[in-house]
């Protein structure tokens, strides 16, 4: 099992491009979210989705897009790339009463 | 809107210093608490989830333990390998609200 691979794992965009950052998991699970990580602030919620063809929106969703046409991906897409979101994002999936998120190893996004 | 908050920011302990993490927390209503280990440039890995006040969990040095307003990570004898930040969450297993975390430092 590779548990959740997220790809890449570095990126350099430029203001305006736009791009998205691959998510799969191979452990059949139901749950999967995208989660934003930024020094200080701990990971915050973007977008996460509780089984294929249903997503929601997190705590952070602006500029950002998803959808779930499978169970095995998870794609988050940056619209209009900008500065403030240079960060570390991660992926993670689960299972409907298995506690605990497997996350990704992440991809670290820098936007200049 | 749910608040996790944890102290310290860091914490530099020599080898078999015991010592404890707080994680407190604001919720409407609590699903779960949980508590996750990161290592740098990694992702973070799961490590216990706590559902009721008075409920503890182990997992070799470390224990975690829950009140109606806060959470304990309790490390004990700590070795060098022990040395990552730890996160603590509430919600449920879909959706989480995080703290910013405490870096533990063990000193061999």
């Amino acid at each position: 099992n590779a548990g959740v691979t997220q790809t890449p794992k570095f990126q350099v965009l430029k203001t305006g491009q736009s791009m998205t950052l691959q998510c799969a998991q191979d452990m059949n699970h139901e749950y999967m979210s995208w989660y934003r990580q930024d020094p200080g602030m701990g990971l915050r919620l973007i977008h996460y989705s509780v089984g294929a063809g249903i997503t929601d929106q997190g705590e952070v969703p602006n500029g950002y897009n998803v959808s779930r046409s499978t169970t095995e991906d998870f794609p988050l897409r940056l619209l209009s790339a900008a500065p403030s979101q240079t960060s570390v994002y991660f992926c993670a999936s689960s299972e409907p009463g298995s506690p605990g998120y497997t996350f990704g190893s992440g991809t670290r996004l820098t936007v200049v | 809107e749910d608040q996790v908050t944890q102290s310290p920011e860091a914490l530099r302990l020599q080898e078999g210093e015991s010592s404890s993490l707080n994680c407190s927390y604001t919720v409407s209503g609590l699903r779960g608490l949980f508590w996750y280990r990161q290592d740098p440039g990694k992702g973070p890995e799961f490590l216990f989830t706590l559902y009721s006040a008075g409920e503890e969990k182990e997992k070799e040095r470390l224990k975690a333990t829950l009140t109606k307003k806060e959470s304990f990570l309790h490390i004990t004898a700590p070795k060098p390998e022990d040395s990552a930040t730890y996160l603590c969450a509430v919600g449920t297993d879909y959706k989480l609200s995080f703290g910013a975390g405490t870096t533990v430092t063990v000193r061999a």
